[in-house]
């Protein structure tokens, strides 16, 4: 039982470079959410996603996209990084409960 | 809008010592509330939950009490140990056509032997 699956683990980006964060859930989930995780801040919401096809805003969005094609994946796509989206990011998905079931996190460090 | 607060630490504790993490919370309707833990190098995972006032959420000896008209959810264990050692977040939940989950800034705990 996998749960939330993330990858890569560890990534270092120059300015303006892109690239994309995977994630998968395993459980058969309806929503799946993108968090950002800085110092002091808790975390934050990116994007989520009430279901396949269908994609909204959370709190800080600017300079990401998402998309949700199948129930399963929810990839998270910098576009031009920037050394302020440095972060740990995390994945998550529900079931509507509102309990949720994270992935253990990617370290982006972007240069 | 919805917030949380929570006391930021850190916070060292010896062994077998009382442990509170205060959590205050702004809310419009009637939230859920969460304790989430984060071990080190690992995910957030739900460590307990209440859905409405009056309710206590306990796991693994901890516990927290929903109370409304303090809006508070403080977290007490009363002897922690070494495997303790983690950030906790304090998080709220207002049902919408999503139930985003709000977030706390974390409050990271030490405890030595």
């Amino acid at each position: 039982n996998a749960g939330v699956t993330q990858t890569p683990k560890f990534q270092v980006l120059k300015t303006g470079q892109s690239m994309t964060l995977q994630c998968a859930q395993d459980m058969n989930h309806e929503y799946m959410s993108w968090y950002r995780q800085d110092p002091g801040m808790g975390l934050r919401l990116i994007h989520y996603s009430v279901g396949a096809g269908i994609t909204d805003q959370g709190e800080v969005p600017n300079g990401y996209n998402v998309s949700r094609s199948t129930t399963e994946d929810f990839p998270l796509r910098l576009l031009s990084a920037a050394p302020s989206q440095t972060s740990v990011y995390f994945c998550a998905s529900n079931s509507g409960a509102n309990v949720l079931t994270f992935g253990a996190g990617s370290r982006l460090t972007v240069l | 809008g919805n917030s949380v607060t929570q006391m930021e630490g850190p916070v060292t504790l010896s062994e077998e010592a009382f442990l509170t993490i205060n959590c205050t919370y702004t809310a419009t309707g009637y939230p859920s509330l969460f304790w989430y833990v984060q071990y080190p190098g690992e995910g957030l995972q739900l460590l307990l939950k209440a859905t409405k006032a009056d309710d206590k959420g306990s796991n693994k000896g901890f516990e927290a009490t929903y109370r409304k008209e303090t809006t508070s959810f403080h977290l007490e264990k009363g002897s922690v140990q070494v495997s303790d050692s983690a950030v906790y977040f304090c998080a709220l939940s207002v049902v919408t056509s999503y139930d985003k989950v709000i977030f706390g800034p974390g409050t990271s705990l030490s405890v030595i032997p």
